[in-house]
């Protein structure tokens, strides 16, 4: 049980360019969200799904897309990276009932010069 | 508006004192959730615990202890004695039962232990 994994950890974009972020859980999960965490602040929500299928835009979507073709996987798109996307990229999954606690991937660590 | 407020942004404590970080929140629910996260330096996020609104019971855990009190709308987190490894960023989440596809994160605390 792997819980949920994200590749890659680090990487480097020039401006311009774009990249996918994969996001994958094994934990049979509904729920699954991208955070972005910028130097000394919280967790700013860019998307969420709350299954195969359906996705929605959280606080912060511009410059990004996502989709959910399966339960397992989230991958998160960014379209003509900007360096205001440079970040710490979160991806986190929980079961359908509210009470639950949300589980982290490790962050993939983003840099676009 | 903010629904989760951690007004302290950062906190230095010298080793072997104790330590209160604050988290006040907001909603119309009448169920809902809060939980507290870790951030190490490491970066990983670590949760710590979660309460749900009808439980008001304070909890212990070893040297950490959370005070939920409705009547103020927080949800408080206490570290007894504290120790180096306790130096990391903290994050308390709300979960609202209506609401429930999202949770609101505070800004966090960044703690840091002297030693």
């Amino acid at each position: 049980n792997a819980g949920v994994t994200q590749t890659p950890k680090f990487r480097i974009l020039k401006i311009g360019q774009s990249m996918t972020l994969q996001c994958a859980q094994d934990m049979n999960h509904n729920y699954m969200y991208w955070y972005r965490q910028d130097p000394g602040m919280g967790l700013k929500l860019i998307y969420y799904s709350v299954g195969a299928g359906i996705t929605d835009k959280g606080e912060v979507p511009n410059g990004y897309n996502v989709s959910r073709s399966t339960t397992e996987d989230f991958p998160l798109r960014l379209e003509l990276a900007a360096p205001s996307q440079t970040s710490v990229y979160f991806c986190a999954s929980r079961t359908t009932a509210s009470r639950y606690e949300q589980y982290f991937g490790p962050g993939t660590r983003l840099t676009v010069t | 508006a903010q629904k989760v407020t951690q007004a302290q942004t950062e906190i230095s404590v010298v080793e072997k004192e104790d330590v209160t970080l604050d988290c006040v929140y907001e909603t119309r629910d009448t169920t809902y959730y809060l939980f507290w996260y870790k951030q190490p330096p490491s970066g990983e996020l670590v949760f710590l615990i979660r309460r749900n609104s009808f439980d008001e019971q304070n909890e212990i855990s070893g040297r950490y202890s959370w005070n939920f009190q409705k009547s103020t709308s927080s949800f408080n987190f206490t570290i007894t004695a504290s120790q180096v490894v306790d130096s990391a960023v903290y994050f308390c989440a709300l979960s609202e039962v209506n609401t429930g596809n999202q949770f609101y994160f505070g800004t966090g605390t960044s703690l840091t232990v002297i030693p």
